[in-house]
């Protein structure tokens, strides 16, 4: 059974930084995609980052760019995102996700989410 | 980057009665190597995460029940929810996933 388990939300003051961590198990981790998805208080989806399953390519949304950071550790099933210069607009709940086949980016698991609140 | 816009914000339906849920991209969806569309359909539910309800704009994910269905083709698709259950009231999305750049529609309520 897939399971996705995310960590290291909280509470970070606007220009601080956090790293959240997603925890994977039930499948061959570095075989996937993986990818950051969130969700403002009362609002939308909104993707986030993807990662390859080698970790040579990432892809990140306009509104992240140069400042979140996706990786991960195969060896430990575990994928990153760095936040940095955090702004209160960040305030969400993370989710990561993981698709069904390697090539197609559809998403059949999910986290249950870590909160992430950029607030002074 | 594609954009994803769906259409009612919101709806009200009586139960038992068709929904219908409507999402519009900014370009095709067209996959030229499998002529399929690659567009996905989620529900969420509050305090859960989103669950996958079809893909390939019409394949429905094991488990979902026949009274969703997807259709369209190109940049224009539909979610049909054929008789409202009330376990259906939730917000679905809809993804396209032809890009690296993933997006989402901004969402629709589904209300009794």
């Amino acid at each position: 059974e897939v399971q996705l388990l995310e960590s290291g939300g909280g509470l970070v003051q606007p220009g601080g930084s956090l790293r959240l961590t997603c925890a994977a198990s039930g499948f061959i981790f570095s075989d996937y995609v993986m990818t950051w998805v969130r969700q403002a208080p009362g609002k939308g989806l909104e993707w986030v980052s993807t990662i390859t399953g080698s970790g040579d390519s990432t892809y990140y949304g306009d509104s992240v760019k140069g400042r979140f950071t996706i990786s991960r550790d195969n060896a430990r099933n575990t994928v990153y995102l760095q936040m940095n210069t955090l702004r209160a607009e960040d305030t969400a709940v993370y989710y990561c996700a993981k698709p069904p086949y390697t090539f197609y980016w559809w998403f059949d698991s999910w986290g249950q989410g870590t909160p992430v609140t950029v607030s002074s | 980057d594609i954009v994803m816009t769906q259409s009612p914000d919101s709806l009200a339906v009586s139960l038992g009665e068709r929904a219908t849920i409507n999402c519009k991209s900014s370009q095709s969806l067209l996959y030229s190597s499998n002529n399929k569309n690659c567009l996905a359909w989620y529900q969420q539910k509050p305090g859960q995460p989103p669950k996958l309800l079809i893909f390939w704009a019409s394949t429905r994910e094991s488990g979902v029940p026949d009274r969703f269905s997807g259709s369209g083709s190109g940049a224009d698709f539909t979610l049909t929810i054929s008789s409202l259950q009330a376990e259906d009231v939730a917000v679905y999305y809809c993804q396209q996933y032809c890009t690296p750049s993933l997006a989402f529609g901004q969402g629709t309520k589904v209300e009794i």
